[in-house]
């Protein structure tokens, strides 16, 4: 049991690149979330998905895209990549029916 | 509007005394609260949790003290102990809300032996 998995877990882009950070989750949850952080940011919601198939806009939505693949798995696309998204993100799963979220160990990113 | 702050950003306890570590927020529709513990190149571990139904919930040396009419909690650590150096988030969830969670900024916690 591997709990929350994320990959890759570092990576450096240059300006206008696009890539796709992957996260899945083996404890057969429901809902699934896609936070970054920032230094004196804390965790900030940029994607969730309460439920297979349904996904929605957090805080922090902007330059980014989600895909909720199948119920283990959980995809955030940066399409044109900017400096201001240099963070790290973190992948998170909950049951569903408890507000306890278990997180990933995160993706270091870097834009140039 | 930070929903959730924490204002303190650092403390620095002695080992063995007791760190508390205070949290409040302003959204009155919260009724779950939680905190988690994060250590440096790894991602967020849940800690522990208080429903808005109790004043207090315990788990071993880790206590969560809840004060509704002030919307203030804390996290009281005894005794505190050098492992426990580690960025310590709050959040707050409100029942209805697909467990979205609403974060803190943190406090770095040191803990000198």
């Amino acid at each position: 049991n591997a709990g929350v998995t994320q990959t890759p877990k570092f990576q450096v882009l240059k300006t206008g690149q696009s890539m796709t950070l992957q996260c899945a989750q083996d404890m057969n949850h429901n809902s699934m979330y896609w936070y970054r952080q920032d230094p004196g940011m804390g965790l900030r919601l940029i994607y969730y998905s309460a439920s297979e198939g349904t996904t929605d806009k957090g805080e922090v939505p902007n330059g980014y895209n989600v895909s909720r693949l199948n119920k283990r798995e959980f995809s955030l696309r940066l399409e044109s990549a900017a400096p201001s998204q240099t963070s790290v993100y973190f992948c998170a799963s909950s049951p569903g029916r408890t507000d306890t979220q278990y997180f990933g160990p995160g993706t270091r990113l870097t834009v140039l | 509007d930070q929903q959730v702050k924490q204002n303190s950003p650092s403390l620095s306890v002695q080992e063995g005394r007791i760190s508390i570590l205070n949290c409040d927020y302003t959204n009155s529709m919260f009724d779950y609260f939680l905190w988690y513990k994060k250590y440096p190149a790894e991602g967020p571990t849940f800690l522990i949790s208080i429903s808005s139904i109790k004043d207090k919930n315990e788990d071993g040396r880790f206590t969560v003290f809840l004060n509704k009419s002030a919307k203030h909690l804390s996290l009281h650590i005894v005794p505190s102990q050098p492992g426990d150096s580690a960025v310590y988030f709050c959040a707050a969830s409100r029942t209805g809300a697909n467990s979205k969670l609403t974060f803190g900024k943190g406090i770095t916690l040191s803990v000198r032996p």
